[in-house]
This record gives structure tokens, C-alpha cells and sequence, in this order.
């Protein structure tokens, strides 16, 4: 249980375009997810809480424009990268807490690897 | 602010050796404590937590971890380390109030045969 998926797992897009990743909490609903982004050989860092049926609240230094997070169900959340460039180059995970199970936990997707050309 | 410190960027154990990662935490209140395990291209694996009771949390995969308050510390310990144990360790402290995580930089845990 507590399966998260992300899709697509890897995209390669030219700068300017913009980028549609998803995640999903397949087996159980997700209130809260939670995206981050880590950059090569660090850490995560969170860029953005995503809450269902709400808007999503940013951490300090990430453009809500630039990142567009959509939560519009219990089992789906999407962060866009509009208008790419290749700073935006690294690798987004999302994670997703059980409504009903242990919220404590955060049970993470397989990430996804950005390459802005 | 809470943060994490994992002092450690490589951990390097022979194959059947105990194993030990650290981890020390700076919060108020009381900590939410977990550890995650990361392979190459891929997210976040959930190892085990701590919230109360129990100062030794027993984990996933023959992981444990010891809870010291006095401390602030947070360490990963298996007795016996496997090959396959080689990954990048996160050690992880949740914000009471955005109710996210604060990671450490992590730690990269090479077993050699």
C-alpha cells in the first residue's frame, strides 16, 4: 500500500515550452502533497504544499506563476513548469500524505528528471 | 527555524559490519523524526519514524534508529550492512506547522563487498 506514482518520469523540452508532471496517491486519498525539487548530489527542498480543493501555498523564492500546482482531487496534484528554461533543469518529487493512515508519514514518487534544452 | 545535520556526506562500511549514519536535529517542541532511503533516479523511500514512545525505532529493512533527546540526535543503525544497502540516506525533521519536511543534505552509504 501507500503506492505514489509520477508521470512522466523523465521529459526533455526545448526553453520556452511548458511542462506537465503529475503525481498520483494510487491506493489511498491524499489531502496534502507535497512538491520538491532536488538538485544534483543535495537535498530536497520543498517548493510547494499543494491542498485539495485549495490553492497551494509557495515557499519563499519560488514564483507561484512560474510553477502552477493544480490539486483537483484526492489522488491527483500536477505541477506545470511554465515557460521553461534550463535553469529549471532538475528532478521534481512529489509526495503525498494518507488521509486516513499515520499522517506523519509522507509516502514519495519516483521523481521526475526535467532537461530544459 | 528547525533544520537537520547529517555531519557525514560518504559513510563507507565492509559488508557485514554494523553501520552507522548520523543525524542531529535542531526543533521546538517535540521532533517528528524519519529516515528515507534514495537509489539512483529514484524518490524517496520511507525507512522509519520516530513521533513518541520508544526511544529505538526499529525500521525497514533490518534499519533502526535511536532517538536521544539530550543529544538531538537521530543516528541509523543496522548491525549488519549488505551490499545492497548502498544508497543516499536522508534524515528528515517535519515542520509542525506546514506539516512538511526539512531534510537533511544526506548521506551516501557505500558497502563494499
Amino acid at each position: 500500500g501507500a503506492v505514489v506514482s509520477q508521470h512522466p518520469s523523465r521529459v526533455i523540452c526545448k526553453s520556452g515550452t511548458s511542462v506537465k508532471i503529475e503525481c498520483r496517491s494510487l491506493d489511498f486519498q491524499a489531502t496534502t502533497m507535497f512538491w520538491y525539487r532536488q538538485f544534483p548530489k543535495q537535498s530536497l527542498m520543498l517548493m510547494a504544499t499543494s491542498n485539495e480543493g485549495s490553492k497551494a501555498t509557495y515557499e519563499q523564492g519560488v514564483e507561484k506563476d512560474k510553477f502552477l500546482i493544480n490539486h483537483a482531487s484526492l489522488t491527483l496534484s500536477t505541477l506545470t513548469v511554465t515557460s521553461a528554461h534550463p535553469e529549471d533543469s532538475s528532478f521534481y518529487i512529489c509526495s503525498a500524505r494518507d488521509r486516513y493512515r499515520g499522517q506523519e508519514t509522507q509516502y514519495f514518487g519516483p521523481g521526475t528528471r526535467l532537461l530544459v534544452l | 527555524a528547525q533544520s537537520v545535520a547529517q555531519p557525514e556526506d560518504q559513510v563507507n562500511v565492509a559488508e557485514g559490519n554494523p553501520l552507522t549514519v548520523k543525524c542531529t536535529y535542531s526543533v521546538s517542541g517535540n521532533p517528528y523524526l524519519f529516515w528515507y532511503v534514495q537509489y539512483p533516479n529514484r524518490g524517496l523511500q520511507f525507512l522509519l519514524k520516530y513521533i513518541t514512545g520508544d526511544n529505538l525505532v526499529k525500521g525497514s529493512y533490518g534499519f533502526e534508529a535511536e532517538f536521544n533527546k539530550s543529544q538531538t540526535s537521530f543516528h541509523l543503525k543496522k548491525p549488519s550492512a549488505l551490499v545492497s544497502d548502498s544508497a543516499l540516506y536522508f534524515c528528515a525533521v517535519r515542520d509542525m506547522g506546514r506539516r512538511a519536511l526539512t531534510f537533511g543534505s544526506g548521506t551516501r552509504l557505500q558497502v563494499q563487498p
